[in-house]
């Protein structure tokens, strides 16, 4: 395995489904991220986590419930979420959090559609 | 306030030949870093390049460049002998220091098609 995994690589969903999205590296890195990206908007950060430690939450409804049970995992779980949190799901991770140099390793993104 | 800017919603350029992609960005940081992603239809971002606020040389890699012009807050990235797989989309994103440090901030991006 190399890099960042995510899967599913594609999910559809209803409304009152219940599922989770799962993210994986293997780059030996403290810091992840969950990002969503829509059509014809900017990447959006969702959540970061240093070390297992959510510090970050950006304004994130809370359909949208993030895990970390060690610094290689990561988990985006869904519920009752709304046709609008259709989007392409980037999860990443980087060294570190720190300012400045810290490259971010995107995975492949979980296509999301909720009917 | 729009952080990163890219104002360029789509390029076309033909096969081998070089185009600049424009980014201008915004900051009261002295430190910070910018960096360029492209995103093939595949979805997944790629690092391509990285310039920091305090350095003096404009990156290189390969045959990507970032024109770092530091007074006018503009980091074009330059893609030179254009090949068909540069096709895709390319944000520009901006890492400040500090406290913030963690977040990164990308721009709308642009979409870029090479012609054979």
């Amino acid at each position: 395995e190399t890099g960042v995994t995510q899967t599913p690589r594609h999910l559809v969903m209803g409304m009152t489904n219940k599922k989770s999205l799962k993210c994986e590296q293997h780059l030996g890195h403290n810091a992840m991220y969950w990002y969503k990206q829509s059509a014809k908007k900017p990447l959006e950060l969702m959540f970061v986590y240093s070390l297992e430690e959510r510090v970050e939450n950006n304004s994130v409804p809370s359909r949208f419930s993030p895990e970390c049970p060690n610094s290689s995992h990561l988990f985006l779980h869904l519920h009752t979420l709304q046709p609008e949190d259709s989007a392409l799901y980037l999860c990443a991770s980087s060294q570190s959090v720190g300012g400045g140099y810290n490259e971010q390793f995107f995975g492949p993104g979980t296509r999301l559609t909720v009917l | 306030a729009q952080k990163i800017t890219q104002t360029q919603p789509g390029m076309f350029v033909q096969e081998k030949e070089a185009v600049t992609l424009d980014c201008t960005y915004d900051t009261s940081d002295q430190s910070y870093g910018l960096f360029w992603y492209k995103q093939p239809s595949s979805g997944e971002m790629i690092f391509l390049i990285y310039q920091g606020s305090y350095d003096e040389q404009n990156a290189t890699e390969g045959r990507y460049s970032l024109n770092f012009q530091k007074a006018r807050k503009s980091a074009n990235l330059v893609i030179s002998a254009s090949q068909l797989g540069d096709s895709a989309m390319y944000f520009c994103a901006m890492r400040e220091g500090g406290t913030g440090g963690f977040k990164t901030i990308f721009g709308a991006g642009t979409r870029l098609f090479v012609k054979a």
